[in-house]
C-alpha cells in the first residue's frame, strides 16, 4: 500500500528566506508525486506534478521539488518566501492499481512572517 | 471558465437530518470525487465516479450516499448514520486514469449542532 509522510506539520520562514517541506513516500512501483497548496477555507491547487520524466520538477509560483528514488523523496523547495506562500501544503502519492485515486499526506502549515 | 463549482460554501444543519452537498464541473472530466477534509489528517477519500451512473466507495463510505446522474454533476448526501459530520467537503475531477491530478473546487463547510 502507498503511504505519504509529511515529516513536518508546522513550517515557519522569514520573508524572503528559502522554504523547504519535506515528503516522504512508500511505493511498490514507480509513482505519480504531487505537491498541493490550500489557502484558508479554499480548494487545493496543483503545484507541481512528478510523472517519471525529470526528477527536478518545476511548478507555479517559483515552487520546484525532486524526486529522490534512493531516499523515496520529493521535498519541495523554494528560493524566496512571499507572504502570499502562508498557506497548508498537501504531497501526494497515487495509489497502486487504483485508477486515479490518490494517497494525501497529512499536510504542513507554513507560517511566513515579515 | 473552466472548473468545478461546490454549494453552499457553509451549511449548517441540526443533527439527525440529511444534507446534500452540491458539485458541478464544466472541464469534461470523467472522473469525480469527493473528500472529507478534518484538521491535522489531510483529505480522506469519501466515494468517487469513474464515469456516468457508476460509482464505488472510498475510504469512510459509511454515513454517505452519492448519484451520478449527469457527467457534470456529482452530489453527495450527509445522512443522519453519519457520526461526526461536522468538516470541510471538497468535490474534485479528474479525466481519470493513473497518474493524473485532481481539480479541486472551493469545499462545503458543514456544521452540524
Amino acid at each position: 500500500a502507498q503511504s505519504v509522510t509529511q515529516l513536518d506539520s508546522h513550517v515557519s520562514v522569514s520573508e524572503g528566506t528559502p522554504v523547504l517541506l519535506r515528503c516522504n513516500y512508500s511505493s511498490s512501483y514507480s509513482p505519480s508525486l504531487f505537491w498541493y497548496v490550500q489557502h484558508p477555507n479554499k480548494g487545493l491547487q496543483l503545484l507541481l506534478k512528478y510523472t517519471s520524466a525529470a526528477t527536478l520538477v518545476k511548478g507555479i509560483n517559483g515552487f520546484e521539488a525532486e524526486f529522490k528514488k534512493s531516499e523515496t523523496s520529493f521535498h519541495l523547495t523554494k528560493p524566496s518566501a512571499h507572504m502570499s506562500d502562508a498557506a497548508e501544503y498537501f504531497c501526494v502519492v497515487s495509489r497502486t492499481g487504483s485508477w486515479g485515486k490518490l494517497q494525501f499526506g497529512a499536510g504542513t502549515q507554513v507560517v511566513v512572517t515579515p | 471558465d473552466g472548473g468545478i463549482t461546490q454549494s453552499p460554501k457553509y451549511l449548517f444543519r441540526k443533527e439527525g437530518q440529511n444534507v446534500t452537498l452540491s458539485c458541478e464541473q464544466n472541464l469534461n472530466h470523467d472522473a469525480m470525487y469527493w473528500y472529507r477534509q478534518d484538521p491535522g489528517q489531510g483529505l480522506r477519500l469519501i466515494y468517487y465516479s469513474q464515469i456516468v451512473n457508476d460509482f464505488q466507495k472510498g475510504d469512510i463510505a459509511e454515513g454517505y450516499s452519492v448519484s451520478r446522474e449527469k457527467k457534470e454533476s456529482f452530489p453527495l448526501t450527509v445522512t443522519s448514520a453519519q457520526k461526526n459530520p461536522t468538516a470541510f467537503y471538497l468535490c474534485a475531477s479528474s479525466i481519470g486514469g493513473a497518474g493524473n491530478e485532481q481539480f479541486f473546487g472551493p469545499g462545503t463547510r458543514l456544521t452540524v449542532l
